[in-house]
């Protein structure tokens, strides 16, 4: 079965400090992955996508096959980064559905 | 532009009364989903289709009920609400026309409150 894991539900950085969101993933297969953003009383928006490898915002994300893992770096934050982020895992075996992590929660602080 | 719609934005029901819940899409796109999000469980998918006629269940898909009667619309039933449903519900939606793998397009989210 496909599982998504964020270890962090909280992450709290200071305004030009380096982040990174982690994202692990468990998947049978080759999985297309997903970093979504959520803002303060704003709608889920996608990202960045792997598959289209763009920096969005400054923000990158790398998939690590070998180490599972599709996490999340901005080298400068800035504090409107402040947001839910989520990373997602879609792929042929599940069909069109999306498999979310529990989401982790930025905070950059001034 | 096409866009994701819910309605409505906010609602406070009692237990055990029906509700509904709308979401309306005019991407034309033939995959939509919804999800409820909890704190410390992130987005869970309840119920999803992938066409008209077509409806599937999620991971937490009881008691609530979907139909899909044309493309646009994808209307969420608590058939009985119940405390345990209290939550912030989204609808979205994919393309899945050409690939099963396609970006989700988020609807602003109903905040459902059952008291």
């Amino acid at each position: 079965a496909q599982r998504v894991t964020q270890p962090e539900k909280l992450l709290s950085v200071f305004k030009g400090a380096p982040v990174e969101l982690k994202c692990n993933y468990s998947y049978s297969g080759s999985p297309e992955l997903f970093w979504y953003v959520q803002y303060s009383r704003q709608r889920l928006q996608l990202l960045l996508r792997h598959i289209s490898r763009e920096s969005i915002k400054g923000f990158t994300a790398d998939l690590n096959k070998g180490e599972t893992s599709f996490h999340l770096k901005k080298p400068f934050a800035q504090e409107e980064d402040s947001a839910m982020y989520y990373c997602a895992l879609s792929g042929w075996t599940n069909a069109g559905k999306s498999t979310f992590g529990d989401g982790t929660t930025l905070t950059v602080k001034p | 532009d096409a866009e994701i719609t819910q309605s409505p934005r906010h609602k406070i029901t009692e237990t055990g009364r029906q509700v509904t819940l709308a979401c309306h899409q005019t991407w034309n796109h033939n995959n939509m989903f919804w999800y409820r999000q909890d704190l410390g469980h992130g987005l869970r998918l309840i119920h999803y289709s992938y066409g008209v006629q077509d409806t599937n269940k999620g991971e937490v898909s009881d008691g609530y009920s979907v139909s899909r009667s044309n493309t646009e619309d994808l209307p969420l039933t608590l058939e009985s609400a119940a405390s345990s449903q209290t939550s912030v519900y989204f609808c979205a939606s994919s393309d899945g026309a050409s690939s099963s793998t396609d970006t989700q397009y988020f609807g602003p989210g109903t905040r459902l409150t059952v008291l």
